[in-house]
């Protein structure tokens, strides 16, 4: 079955510390975005990449950061700098054409549920 | 003023109910329309994908894009208990940065 694995589901970060989100997908698609979701409020975007070994900050990036080392993988880290980390992390990709080619639907996963202890 | 503005409700309907959900943007570029359907603690899931205007129908959806007026629409018919959950739009330009706009989203309750 095709899709996109987050893990893990729940994530508890202590003062001064560093945590690290996974995002793996099977879906062999090219871009993946990684998105904030706070209580009532919709996805807010915090890094992409369009293809392997590049990425591109998003409207709320500090604080964060990423690597895109395999097609597969895009993990996030949530670093210290980051002074409101509680929120719930969403991963997704879609297949990119290229510049002249149509936007293509992302696909989410299920999420990381990040709370400071 | 956000890019995407989507009522938050909640909207609470009885079953079978015809339910109507909109969203508003300012963006004349935004090309591509997105509803996802968001049940709690999950991620959001894609419902109905359209590429600038008219209408998109799949099974009790449709979806309604209306450029001139920056509106966009899902309709859900016969609505079901089981549609409850938070709708969310979203959409995006033809060409530059291809992440997506989202509207904040609407909590639907179909009530039994």
């Amino acid at each position: 079955d095709g899709g996109i694995t987050q893990s893990p589901k729940y994530l508890f970060r202590k003062e001064g510390q560093n945590v690290t989100l996974s995002c793996e997908q099977n879906l062999n698609h090219d871009a993946m975005y990684w998105y904030r979701q706070d209580p009532g409020q919709g996805l807010r975007l915090i890094y992409y990449s369009q293809i392997v070994n590049d990425f591109q900050k998003g409207d709320i990036a500090e604080g964060y950061s990423v690597s895109r080392e395999k097609k597969e993988s895009f993990p996030l880290t949530v670093t210290s700098a980051q002074k409101n980390p509680t929120a719930f992390y969403l991963c997704a990709s879609s297949i990119d054409q290229g510049g002249q080619g149509r936007n293509q639907p992302q696909h989410f996963g299920d999420g990381t549920r990040l709370s400071i202890l | 003023q956000k890019e995407v503005e989507q009522d938050p409700g909640p909207l609470s309907v009885p079953e079978g109910a015809i339910v109507s959900l909109n969203c508003t943007y300012s963006n004349s570029a935004f090309q591509y329309f997105m509803w996802y359907r968001q049940y709690s603690r999950k991620g959001p899931e894609l419902l109905m994908y359209t590429y600038s205007s008219g209408n998109k129908e799949d099974g009790r959806f449709t979806a309604q894009v209306d450029k001139s007026s920056k509106y966009i629409s899902l309709f859900i018919r016969d609505s079901q208990p089981s549609d409850s959950a938070t709708y969310l739009c979203a959409m995006s330009a033809g060409t530059g940065r291809r992440a997506l706009t989202f509207g904040s989203g609407t909590r639907l309750q179909v009530q039994p």
